[in-house]
């Protein structure tokens, strides 16, 4: 079946540095992805939406510069989290979707800002 | 508007017995309602889900309860295993098949553990 790939699965970082999440739709091409945070023992939140080819939609209180999201073809979309601080660690999932496909979650990279 | 409560926090089971989790909403335009299973370090896995024109859907030993005037459904384990203990956690959107699809709003989780 349809399977949403994220890459890393895991990240340490220093404070002050930018890092990369991709998340991948491996047989389906995804028109829109979502992007999750999840602390521990607590919910997901939904942080932006992203269509293919335009601008993310980000939630109230998400910092869009903060957190820039990229989704240039319709099977790869990233989450950068630039100048990254120890708040910013957390669980980031994210969800695809395109067509007759279902939603599918990827299985999440967990950031550690040291 | 957009919250979803779910209860309990935490529950725990006996082998064989029946899990029951429950969630109410207060968005009257919500028309999609699944139910995730989420295993530590894991992202969530899509259990079974329920549109509001039908009262009660069941996959083997998963149902779920919808009572559209009460804006509330909820997720029954019959026969529960350990291997179901995780994080369940209830969802909700709206505009099914539309662009809003896939957006969706989380319940707080219940964490489910089945004892042998």
């Amino acid at each position: 079946g349809a399977v949403v790939s994220q890459h890393p699965s895991r990240v340490i970082c220093k404070s002050g540095t930018s890092v990369k999440i991709e998340c991948r739709s491996l047989d389906f091409q995804a028109t829109t992805m979502f992007w999750y945070r999840q602390f521990p023992k607590k919910s997901l939140m939904l942080m932006a939406t992203s269509n293919e080819g335009s601008k993310a939609t980000y939630e109230q209180g998400v910092e869009k510069d903060k957190f820039l999201i990229n989704h240039a073809s319709l099977t790869l979309s990233t989450l950068t989290v630039t100048s990254a601080h120890p708040e910013d660690s957390s669980f980031y999932i994210c969800s695809a979707r395109g067509g007759a496909s279902p939603l599918h979650f990827g299985n999440g990279t967990r950031l550690t800002v040291t | 508007q957009q919250q979803v409560k779910q209860s309990p926090q935490s529950l725990i089971v006996q082998k064989g017995g029946i899990s029951i989790i429950n969630c109410a909403y207060e968005n009257t335009a919500f028309d999609y309602f699944p139910w995730y299973q989420q295993f530590p370090g894991k992202g969530p896995a899509l259990l079974i889900a329920i549109r509001p024109d039908v009262s009660e859907k069941k996959e083997g030993r998963f149902t779920i309860s919808f009572n559209k005037s009460a804006k509330q459904f909820s997720l029954h384990i019959m026969d529960s295993q350990p291997g179901d203990s995780a994080t369940y956690f209830c969802a909700a959107s709206s505009g099914a098949g539309g662009t809003s699809y896939g957006k969706l709003t989380f319940g707080q989780g219940t964490i489910l553990t089945v004892h042998p």
